[in-house]
């Protein structure tokens, strides 16, 4: 069966500073990988996701997640974050055997100070 | 385009009350799903659909049912509602299995 662990339930960070938001998976066949964000009150949003090809993905507003096999992990990076990165990000996994089912971690609540 | 949109926003019920929560999407998506997020938890699959008239149960199934009679539509229902179905609840849809899911805004969703 698949799992999700989010090692961090709450990252505080100062703006401008990196941050790197932790996701480690289990799975007994090859996986995809998400990473989704939710702002308040909204719903969840794609942020970038891993399929196949290159390990490193990035997406349109400077975070990037590497996909490391050995380590089972897709931890998320910043170099530098704003204050409109406050959210809670979700990493998620699914099966690429053809099945659909996503499974969610817990979510890592990221809070940018001025 | 209006994406995946959910009906209501806000609800309180009492116990033993019955309410169906409504997701439209007008993408044209073959499936479509429904989560339930509690704090510290994530998201849940509650049930979900792989298309018209189709219908299947996900992670925590008990106490809701479902229907899916038109493909932009997938209704959650709850017959007696539970203090433990105080939840927020997301509906999304995606293409196909292996597709991007797409979110609605959720439904909190309060049982005095």
């Amino acid at each position: 069966a698949q799992s999700v662990t989010q090692l961090d339930s709450q990252v505080p960070v100062f703006e401008e500073a990196p941050v790197e938001l932790r996701c480690n998976y289990s799975s007994s066949v090859s996986v995809y990988l998400f990473w989704y964000v939710q702002y308040p009150n909204q719903g969840l949003q794609l942020l970038l996701k891993y399929l196949s090809g290159s390990t490193l993905v990035e997406s349109i507003n400077g975070f990037e997640a590497e996909f490391n096999k050995s380590q089972t992990s897709f931890h998320l990076r910043k170099p530098s974050v704003h204050i409109s990165d406050t959210a809670e990000y979700f990493c998620a996994v699914r099966e690429n055997t053809g099945g659909f089912k996503t499974i969610f971690g817990a979510g890592t609540r990221l809070f940018v100070k001025a | 385009n209006a994406g995946v949109t959910q009906t209501p926003k806000f609800r309180v019920l009492k116990t033993g009350q019955s309410m169906t929560l409504l997701c439209a999407q007008d993408m044209n998506h073959e499936y479509m799903y429904w989560y339930r997020q509690d704090p510290g938890m994530g998201l849940r699959l509650i049930h979900y659909s792989v298309g018209e008239g189709t219908t299947a149960k996900g992670e925590v199934p008990d106490g809701y049912n479902v229907s899916r009679l038109k493909k932009q539509n997938f209704l959650l229902g709850l017959e007696s509602a539970a203090p433990s179905q105080t939840s927020v609840y997301f509906c999304a849809s995606s293409f196909s299995g292996e597709e991007t899911q797409y979110f609605g805004p959720g439904t909190r969703l309060l049982v005095l």
